[in-house]
């Protein structure tokens, strides 16, 4: 069955780093979004990503965050400078249509020390 | 916010069904309902869909009232494995944002 992959599982990362969190989407799908769980919180949106631009971001995408797909399988969230309040599971997600049922990854878990 | 009402927690013996109420009493004439779960920490995962009609596939059933305004995720024959939260979202089915609004879903709990 196909899946959304994320490395790494872990990140740890000094305050103030670039951190760049990986994600390759089910392969046919064309609709690409990030999400973040503060431990022992809900599930944020952050962005949408559509035909390499961005088609939706909530005010926690700040300029400290961007997103790219690099070539025809990755999808990347970079954070610039990495503040403590950053850590968190990151979930990136796929779909195949505009609104249709997403497909997540299992995460990768950033810590900001 | 979230458009949906979940009671926060629930239970259910392992080989039961396990049904999940959400109430979504403002839902308009083109919204879903989806429902996703999450396993520990691990990504949501997808159960179904549906926008009036009951719907069935392999992991669960999701009952409809005719007025739209709740429904219900069936699980038919719970297991431990089935414990997690569970996540009632709604939103058109093309609607222009495409994000999922999650809430603080149901923390069901399969007993053995």
């Amino acid at each position: 069955e196909p899946e959304v992959t994320q490395t790494p599982s872990h990140q740890v990362t000094q305050m103030g780093q670039e951190v760049i969190l990986r994600c390759v989407p089910i392969s046919n799908h064309l609709y690409f979004y990030w999400y973040r769980q503060i431990l022992g919180q809900k599930v944020e949106f952050l962005v949408s990503f559509y035909n390499n631009e961005i088609s939706e971001k909530s005010e926690i995408f700040d300029d400290q965050f961007s997103v790219e797909r690099p070539d025809g399988s990755n999808f990347t969230l970079k954070i610039r400078s990495t503040k403590l309040e950053d850590s968190a599971m990151y979930f990136c997600a796929s779909s195949s249509l505009r609104g249709g049922e997403a497909f997540f990854g299992q995460g990768t878990r950033l810590t900001v020390v | 916010d979230a458009k949906t009402t979940q009671p926060p927690s629930m239970d259910c013996a392992e080989g039961r069904a396990a049904n999940l109420p959400c109430n979504h009493s403002t839902i308009s004439g083109n919204e879903y309902v989806y429902w996703y779960r999450q396993i520990h920490s691990q990504g949501p995962q997808y159960i179904i869909h549906g926008l009036k009609n009951n719907e069935t596939n392999e992991m669960a059933s999701l009952i409809i009232t005719e007025d739209r305004k709740s429904s219900t995720l069936i699980l038919p024959h719970a297991t431990l494995r089935d414990t997690a939260v569970y996540y009632c979202i709604v939103r058109g089915r093309m609607d222009s944002s495409y994000k999922l609004i999650f809430g603080s879903g149901t923390r069901l709990l399969v007993r053995p």
